[in-house]
């Protein structure tokens, strides 16, 4: 069974550098892409961005010019990084795994709320 | 990306049927065959349902399924039970890369 373990700091005030790291559990690290998704309260989901093992990235267009997804072969983590936050950053933070032929997110970490406050 | 379009909420009475629309565009789900669905109760990680428009993970109960038309995918719940209870999203790859998701529907069961 794939778990998601994931951590980071919850309170940041505006400018500073969000950051989070998601340890896997379980399955293949080599065969799916892991991906961070984040949903402000009470909205919708967004999809963030992904890094394969090979430390291939995919960002959300909106995001790309302040997010960076890295990868640690060696610990089966993937971390997020996103600069420059503001209160509209303020959302619970997911890892997911995203499986390569389907597309689809099939395990999920257990979520960090991440607030934005000065 | 704009987010894929869901009714806010949606509502049955145990053992009914209902569905659940999520409409996108022809460069999301009008294009490509990965469509996607997932349970999220309060406080807790979405939970995979339906993926590729129509298929069930193993776990997930055949009272859950899949279709799309054009660019609206659809979910039905069938027998409606207690535990339906939940918010629902669709999600659809959207080409380079890229994924977009649903604004969410609540599932109410009367």
């Amino acid at each position: 069974q794939v778990q998601l373990q994931q951590w980071g700091a919850g309170l940041l005030k505006p400018s500073e550098t969000l950051s989070l790291t998601c340890a896997v559990y379980g399955g293949s690290f080599t065969g799916n892409y892991w991906t961070w998704i984040r949903q402000s309260p009470g909205k919708g989901l967004e999809w963030v961005g992904e890094i394969n093992h090979s430390g291939n990235t995919n960002y959300s267009p909106s995001l790309k010019s302040r997010v960076t997804i890295s990868v640690d072969t060696s610990t089966n983590q993937f971390s997020l990084r996103l600069t420059s936050v503001s209160a509209a950053d303020t959302a619970v933070y997911f890892c997911a795994r995203r499986r390569v032929a389907a597309r689809v997110f099939d395990f999920w970490g257990q979520g960090n709320l991440v607030t934005v406050s000065s | 990306q704009p987010a894929l379009t869901q009714p806010p909420s949606a509502s049955g009475s145990p053992g009914q049927s209902v569905t659940i629309s999520c409409t996108g565009t022809s460069s999301d789900i009008g294009t490509y065959h990965y469509v996607s669905w997932y349970q999220q109760r309060p406080g807790k990680a979405p939970q995979l349902l339906i993926y590729m428009v129509n298929q069930r993970p193993s776990g997930v109960p055949d009272r859950f399924s899949g279709s799309k038309s054009g660019n609206t995918a659809s979910l039905t719940v069938s027998g409606l039970q207690s535990e339906d209870e939940a918010e629902y999203f669709c999600s659809s790859y959207a080409g380079a890369n890229n994924h977009v998701f649903g604004t969410g529907s609540h599932l109410t069961v009367l």
